[in-house]
């Protein structure tokens, strides 16, 4: 069965630091992934998808940036974080056809920047 | 690209009542997929509904693709059912959209 994994679940970090967000995929190949931004409790925004290696879209113009260096890890990162990019970061899969496909997410990671 | 909207935003029951949530979308859709976030910010799959009904214990969910809307029911709630509920329809340009949820919350 497909299972998906994200790390760390919670993290603290200061105003300036760099942002490293991992999610990988198992039990399943050419996985769409995604991540989302969850910020004052409510609201899923989407932030980036892929649907491929080295294949990324935004959604949103932010501090933030992904990568998909193999086929099911997904990763989000920023150089410099800010305030505002405190939130519950969720990465997502589903296939193979994007639009057809149950999504289903990992368990997200709250961060904190202080 | 695709509005989702979702109702109510907030509903307050006691265990035991039942409940409809509904979800409205503004053009047609090539799937509807229910979630419960629930307290630890989980989101767990409810349905994965494009068209129909489906049945899974107290909740159940239908889906009126002509009519886009979907809607969720909960029958005799119980305090675990407490959570955010969310709709996402997917399809249209920007893919998977989703509601801004519905938080419901069972008190005993």
């Amino acid at each position: 069965s497909q299972t998906i994994h994200q790390w760390p679940a919670t993290l603290v970090q200061p105003v300036g630091s760099p942002l490293s967000l991992e999610c990988t995929v198992e039990g399943t190949s050419n996985p769409n992934l995604y991540w989302y931004r969850q910020a004052a409790g409510r609201g899923l925004q989407l932030l980036f998808y892929s649907v491929g290696i080295g294949q990324i879209s935004s959604e949103v113009p932010q501090n933030l940036s992904a990568s998909r260096p193999q086929d099911r890890q997904f990763i989000l990162s920023s150089k410099k974080l800010l305030l505002s990019d405190s939130g519950f970061y969720l990465c997502a899969w589903n296939g193979p056809l994007r639009y057809n496909s149950p999504l289903h997410f990992g368990n997200g990671t709250r961060l904190t920047v202080t | 690209g695709i509005q989702v909207e979702q109702s109510p935003p907030d509903l307050i029951l006691q265990e035991g009542a039942n409940s409809t949530l509904r979800c409205n979308f503004s053009d047609s859709v090539n799937n509807l997929q229910w979630f419960h976030q629930n307290p630890w910010g989980q989101l767990i799959n409810l349905f994965y509904i494009p068209s129909g009904t489906k049945q899974n214990g107290r909740l159940s969910a239908t889906t009126v693709a002509t009519e886009r809307y979907s809607l969720l029911y909960i029958s005799s709630s119980q305090t675990t059912d407490s959570g955010v509920y969310f709709c996402t329809p997917g399809g249209g340009a920007d893919g998977l959209t989703f509601g801004k949820g519905t938080h419901l919350i069972i008190q005993p």
